[in-house]
């Protein structure tokens, strides 16, 4: 069974401060990993994705991957109260077309 | 990004009727689509993989008569709950890839409510 794990909070920072989103994923073999972004009643939006070792950074966002230690993580500079919401970790084995995997979410608040 | 529509966002349905949900791909063909449903304060669940031009696969537990995906074309797939019941209420998610390896896209979502 493959399985990813995210603490479910809820994460609560000040604003202007950085939130650290954690995920652990049971896969060895998977391949492709990435962060979603969730508003109460509303669909995912995609927010990173990172395919190999290390840093990936995309303005406030920087996703790190650890294949080794099964880990991804995604950080958030410069926090806004707009930034809360439910962060899903999603990890793709390593068949092209399957499904992802999904985290239940860690909730992100950010307090003005 | 890539567009997923899907249509309605936003269906109240008596109990024992079928509903129709559509997930369109509009800016990129996709051979794979995937459904989801979620209950309030869960994660997202499998329901089915559609493959354009054959038969879905669904989950375990998954009802697949009482959920019909048809995935006619690369640009559109169809979910119909059918004999709806009020536990069938839910929000549903299609989602899709444009190439393999890659990033999903989701539709809107449709909450369904059965009364």
């Amino acid at each position: 069974q493959k399985e990813v794990e995210q603490n479910s909070g809820p994460l609560s920072v000040p604003e202007g401060a950085i939130a650290s989103l954690n995920c652990t994923y049971s896969d060895r073999g998977s391949q492709s990993f990435f962060w979603y972004r969730q508003y109460s009643g509303k669909s995912p939006e995609l927010i990173m994705s990172i395919y190999s070792n290390g840093d990936k950074e995309d303005g406030r966002f920087t996703a790190q991957l650890n294949k080794a230690s099964q880990y991804v993580s995604l950080l958030i500079r410069d926090s806004q109260p707009s930034d809360s919401a439910t962060y899903l970790c999603a990890v793709r084995g390593s068949s092209g077309n399957t499904p992802l995997v999904f985290g239940k979410g860690t909730r992100l608040s950010v307090i003005a | 990004g890539a567009v997923v529509s899907q249509h309605p966002s936003r269906v109240i349905c008596k109990s024992g009727t079928s509903v129709k949900i559509e997930c369109r791909s509009l800016d990129f063909q996709a051979t794979t689509m995937f459904w989801y449903r979620q209950f309030p304060k869960q994660s997202l669940m499998l329901m089915a993989t559609s493959n354009e031009g054959s038969k879905a696969t669904y989950e375990q537990g998954v009802e697949k008569d009482k959920f019909l995906i048809n995935h006619a074309s690369l640009t559109l797939s169809t979910l119909t709950v059918t004999s709806a019941h009020p536990e069938d209420s839910s929000f549903y998610i299609c989602s899709a890839v444009r190439q393999p390896n890659t990033e999903a896209f989701f539709g809107q979502g449709t909450r369904l409510t059965v009364v």
